[in-house]
């Protein structure tokens, strides 16, 4: 069964751009959750998705949104980006909350100039 | 009070030996508690899920949970040098939100 995929897995962005990441889950898995991580926080959560609503929020600003589709692959997008907007995104899949895990995909770093 | 809690790192174990990592939370509603392996560069990898009080056991890994105290631990015996990473213990609440802890480093000598 293949794993989580993100892309892209790097990107390079400047101040006030917006980004777009993508994530596709693991076959049959319908959450899908976001994190932020970086050195100086560590690993936040973002948000989760599933069935194409979003069930959990964390303790972000507006800029940073997202979407799951019918095929249960999720988008995250971050507006007017800040230099302190890089990290490396992280997206985990589970099939049915509560009684399954957290798979992580390998990522997107993103460096905002 | 952070939600999360590890023991300070980094440590440092050599081969061979038994590694001993800590994770207190403070949220007692928490019921399920994970760790996660993290080499430098990579994504987290889980390596244990614990769900009852208690020790699991998997391979050279043993988790231990006690909700009384509100404390999980993990144990990697005959540590190798490739267990060299970042251990990261997290919580789950609600829904599908972890809650991660800062992170131990763990370095095991040759």
């Amino acid at each position: 069964k293949a794993g989580v995929t993100q892309t892209p897995r790097y990107l390079i962005k400047t101040r006030g751009q917006q980004v777009t990441l993508s994530c596709s889950p693991i076959s049959g898995h319908r959450s899908v959750s976001w994190y932020q991580q970086t050195p100086g926080q560590g690993l936040q959560f973002l948000f989760e998705y599933f069935s194409e609503t979003q069930r959990n929020k964390g303790n972000f600003p507006g800029r940073f949104s997202g979407r799951q589709f019918s095929n249960s692959r999720s988008e995250m997008n971050v507006s007017t980006l800040e230099l302190g907007d890089s990290a490396l995104y992280l997206c985990a899949s589970r099939g049915l909350a509560g009684i399954d895990t957290q798979y992580f995909g390998p990522g997107t770093r993103l460096t905002v100039l | 009070q952070k939600e999360v809690e590890q023991n300070s790192g980094p440590l440092s174990v050599p081969e061979g030996a038994i590694a001993s990592l800590n994770c207190t939370y403070s949220d007692r509603v928490s019921q399920s508690f994970f760790w996660y392996r993290q080499y430098s560069g990579k994504s987290p990898e889980l390596i244990m899920s614990i769900y009852s009080n208690g020790d699991k056991e998997d391979g050279r890994f043993t988790a231990q949970l006690n909700k009384a105290s509100q404390y999980v631990s993990l144990l990697i015996r005959d540590s190798q040098p490739s267990d060299s990473a970042t251990y990261l213990c997290a919580s789950e609440t609600s829904g599908s939100r972890l809650t991660f802890g800062e992170g131990t480093q763990l370095t095991v000598n040759p």
